[in-house]
């Protein structure tokens, strides 16, 4: 079967960093995705990465190794704003994005 | 240019009922999607459209009908309402693959 995991909740201070790690396994891969829903809203895309390595955008960095089967979401200089939950989706054989329970973040002062 | 748009945004449904959810785009994307999401799981995929006049069925599209007869619209049926349909709605499209996913605000259905 075709199985996305990542952490249910993390708790982060502001100002701080926090690592968001995703694991997945999928009948073929075209690529991981990484979006942000904040509660009561739509997601919205942050980032892809289909190749190995540390793609950087901003204050947020995404991390892929396709060979374990593993990405992460790097989330810098945090702030209150930066509390939402955070959706990975892999992009299988088909096209399809098969997509993880996401990860809430509760940022803390 | 209003991106992405779902109509209703809200509705209450008595289990038996029917209703249509309208998905609306102004992107000129190739491909839609409806997909509802519920506590603790991932967005599941209900049907799909890789153009005008075509639909495919997704992960969980019993009770489910859609149609595609304008580029531009996508809309969701539901035949008779029960109350595991009871979910948020979301609607988003995608100019190609693989690419990022624009998604509508939702729409927030309870079945009594």
């Amino acid at each position: 079967g075709q199985n996305i995991d990542q952490p249910t909740e993390m708790t982060a201070t502001e100002g701080a960093i926090v690592q968001i790690n995703c694991t997945y396994q999928t009948s073929g891969f075209n690529g991981l995705f990484w979006y942000q829903q904040h509660a009561g809203e739509a997601p919205t895309f942050l980032s892809y990465n289909v190749l190995d390595g540390l793609e950087e955008k901003g204050r947020f960095s995404s991390f892929l190794s396709r060979s374990k089967g593993y990405s992460y979401l790097l989330l810098k200089e945090l702030q209150m704003k930066d509390s939402a939950s955070y959706l990975c989706a892999v992009s299988d054989s088909n096209y399809q994005l098969i997509w993880g329970a996401g990860t809430k973040l509760i940022i803390k002062p | 240019n209003a991106g992405v748009t779902q109509t209703p945004k809200f509705r209450v449904l008595k289990t038996g009922q029917s209703m249509t959810l309208l998905c609306a785009q102004d992107m000129n994307h190739e491909y839609m999607y409806w997909y509802r999401q519920d506590p603790g799981m991932g967005l599941r995929l209900i049907h799909y459209s890789v153009g005008e006049g075509t639909t495919a069925k997704g992960e969980v599209p019993d009770g489910y009908n859609v149609s595609r007869l304008k580029k531009q619209n996508f809309l969701l049926g539901l035949e008779s309402a029960a109350p595991s349909q009871t979910s948020v709605y979301f609607c988003a499209t995608q100019v190609g693959d693989p690419n990022e996913q624009f998604f509508g605000p939702g729409t927030r259905l309870t079945v009594l």
